[in-house]
């Protein structure tokens, strides 16, 4: 039973350059989250995704950000012309998203970013 | 505005002691609370959950609390072990929707 896969582990780049994030969440799981976390603070939500959807974004998700899920697997989550604040631990989720709530979420271990 | 808050960043226990971890919410719509555990450079992991209808959740050495009235949970872990030692986070979901809003974390170091 694979769990939640984030690829790169770390990635560093200079600013103004697009970076690219992949997620595969647990095989059968239809939602699947972004999450961004700052040093010193908890996950802030980024977006979410029912199967292919996109169902809700944060005010977070600037325009330079885009994330997809095509034919609801996998996820991507893109950021164009990157900037030194968007230097954070870049984490995804995935649920069931059965409908009845109250369900937990299961995280990858992350994508560290450095931007400079 | 922080929906959820862990006034603690930190906290030491010696080992085989009680650990006590707080978290404080002020939307009242909330109606599920989960603990996570993360490591450095590892995602958070699930530890215990508890729902709004309930007020005492247990899981072998842990326990979560929920005051409602009081909007407040906590997490027992008794006894401490060093492998406890890691950042705790408080997460909040409102009903029928998963999304986790997650206080800032309380830094638990055991000490042996």
């Amino acid at each position: 039973d694979t769990g939640v896969s984030q690829d790169p582990r770390h990635k560093i780049t200079k600013r103004g350059q697009n970076v690219t994030f992949r997620c595969d969440p647990i095989s059968e799981h239809n939602r699947l989250y972004w999450y961004r976390q700052t040093l010193g603070q908890g996950p802030e939500f980024l977006t979410y995704f029912q199967n292919e959807a996109q169902l809700e974004k944060s005010r977070l998700l600037s325009d330079r950000f885009s994330a997809e899920r095509p034919k609801g697997s996998f996820s991507t989550l893109e950021i164009q012309r990157t900037e030194q604040g968007d230097s954070a631990m870049y984490l995804c989720a995935s649920s069931p998203g059965t409908g009845g709530g109250n369900e937990k979420l299961f995280f990858g271990s992350g994508t560290q970013l450095s931007v400079l | 505005d922080q929906q959820v808050k862990q006034n603690s960043p930190s906290l030491s226990v010696q080992e085989g002691r009680i650990s006590i971890l707080n978290c404080d919410y002020t939307n009242s719509m909330f109606d599920y609370f989960l603990w996570y555990k993360k490591y450095p450079a590892e995602g958070p992991t699930f530890l215990i959950s508890i729902s709004s209808i309930k007020d005492k959740n247990e899981d072998g050495r842990f326990t979560v609390f929920l005051n409602k009235s009081a909007k407040h949970l906590s997490l027992h872990i008794v006894p401490s072990q060093p492998g406890d030692s890691a950042v705790y986070f408080c997460a909040a979901s409102l009903f029928g929707n998963e999304k986790l809003t997650f206080g800032t974390g309380t830094r638990l170091t055991i000490i042996p």
